[in-house]
């Protein structure tokens, strides 16, 4: 079945370093979601990419599809302890009725 | 803004027991979504209904079912409940036009013992 697969499983990074996370599914994907999960909380909604290539911005985040809709990377410049949770990429399922297929998630810790 | 409403937030339940988890949509969204998430793992989908009908199924085990009721407000019924089903329940809404950017509720932390 389809499999989205994300790494790494933990990263530890010290305030002000930089951070990424990075997706691939084994089929091409219509869209991909990124959600954050903070701990003892819900996904929350970040971001959908839905064209091969496309590249968006979100103040210090930075989401891109790859160009077969096969990957994605969220990357956080100049990381803030606020940025401390779990990151999901999630593809939408092929059968098109908005299922997800979450990756296993990238948490991360901020060091003061 | 209004958000998902799931409840209860705490359930405590004894194996073989019953259970049933409840949620309301944001409103005018048209889909609800039920996933499982286990400690430490990413939300597994288990059902979800658009306008009100079974819209796509996944690993949700026989024991489960679910509806959505005429108001939009789903329920997950659980029964013959096992130590495994100990779990956060997360009901999810979105609006079929946005293509599918999912709202997610509190959850509902199911513990059985």
């Amino acid at each position: 079945g389809q499999q989205v697969m994300q790494i790494p499983q933990y990263q530890h990074v010290q305030e002000g370093e930089d951070f990424t996370t990075y997706c691939n599914s084994s089929t091409t994907l219509s869209n991909i979601q990124w959600y954050k999960q903070r701990p003892g909380g819900h996904p929350v909604f970040l971001i959908q990419l839905v064209k091969s290539g496309e590249v968006k911005k979100q103040k210090r985040l930075t989401f891109q599809f790859g160009e077969a809709k096969k990957n994605s990377s969220l990357h956080i410049t100049a990381t803030q302890t606020t940025d401390v949770g779990t990151y999901f990429c999630a593809g939408l399922g092929s059968s098109n009725t908005g299922k997800l297929i979450f990756g296993q998630g990238t948490t991360l810790q901020v060091k003061p | 803004a209004a958000g998902v409403i799931q409840s209860p937030r705490h359930l405590i339940k004894e194996k073989r027991e019953t259970a049933t988890l409840k949620c309301y949509p944001i409103p005018r969204h048209d889909t609800v979504y039920w996933y499982q998430q286990g400690p430490g793992q990413d939300p597994q989908f288990l059902i979800s209904f658009y306008e009100k009908m079974q819209s796509d199924k996944g690993s949700i085990p026989d024991r489960f079912s679910a509806q959505q009721f005429s108001d939009y407000h789903s329920e997950l019924n659980m029964s013959s409940l096992e130590l495994g089903d100990s779990a956060l329940y997360f009901c999810a809404s979105s609006l079929r036009g946005s293509r599918y950017e999912q709202y997610f509720g509190p959850g509902t932390r199911l513990t059985v013992t």
